[in-house]
């Protein structure tokens, strides 16, 4: 089946330090990948869809000077926190999709856990 | 905006069949998603309704109403491992975006 990683599993950083977390379509080229973050206990926020070669889409709310996203190939996608502070700790996952399923399956990274100090 | 409404949490017996509804109001709507996400784990695709009606898939089902801005996912034969969260999402359009609900803890009891 598809599969999607992500790096680092987890973070801890500083605050006002950057951090980069990196999202790899493994056996499939995706077009487009998706970011989200998710608070303990609630529901998945989409923040920004990424496409290959062009700029990402960001979701109403979501600061994109602060959350630089890059899909510089058919399988990587990078999400860099920038000057990341305490309020930035959350749950990071993104996905992918095949772009010709049917059923628009997404396929969903393991996530990244981000501590802010 | 955009949202979907999920009841909080469900409680079940081991081998019971539970209900989870889903009632949405979105700008868009191509179809409707279930997916599955343990503690700490990734979501995991559980079906899809485009269309009007059930679908089955092994233990779980998945029913839509598109006039009635509703959908439920059906558990049967419940089993422990099946204690998680359970997400509706409407897939908004053709670039497959996804906005989930709120999210239904399920627990299974022995």
């Amino acid at each position: 089946g598809a599969v999607v990683s992500q790096h680092p599993s987890r973070v801890i950083c500083k605050s006002g330090t950057s951090v980069k977390i990196e999202c790899r379509s493994l056996d499939f080229q995706a077009t487009t990948m998706f970011w989200y973050r998710q608070f303990p206990k609630q529901s998945l926020m989409l923040m920004a869809t990424s496409n290959e070669g062009s700029k990402a889409t960001y979701e109403q709310g979501v600061e994109k000077d602060k959350f630089l996203i890059n899909h510089a190939s058919l399988t990587l996608s990078t999400l860099t926190v920038t000057s990341a502070h305490p309020e930035d700790s959350s749950f990071y996952i993104c996905s992918a999709t095949l772009g010709v399923a049917w059923d628009n399956e997404q396929f969903f990274g393991p996530g990244t856990r981000l501590t802010v100090l | 905006g955009q949202s979907l409404e999920q009841p909080s949490e469900v409680t079940a017996v081991e081998g019971a069949i539970v209900q989870i509804n889903c009632t949405y109001q979105t700008s868009g709507f191509y179809g409707l998603s279930w997916y599955q996400q343990h503690d700490g784990g990734a979501p995991t695709f559980l079906s899809y309704n485009a269309l009007d009606g059930l679908e089955e898939t092994g233990r779980f089902s998945s029913f839509l109403s598109r006039s009635d801005s509703y959908g439920y996912l059906l558990l049967q034969e419940l089993q422990m491992k099946d204690s998680a969260s359970y997400f509706c999402a409407v897939v908004m359009d053709s670039s497959y975006k996804l906005i989930f609900g709120s999210g239904t803890r399920l627990l299974v009891r022995p």
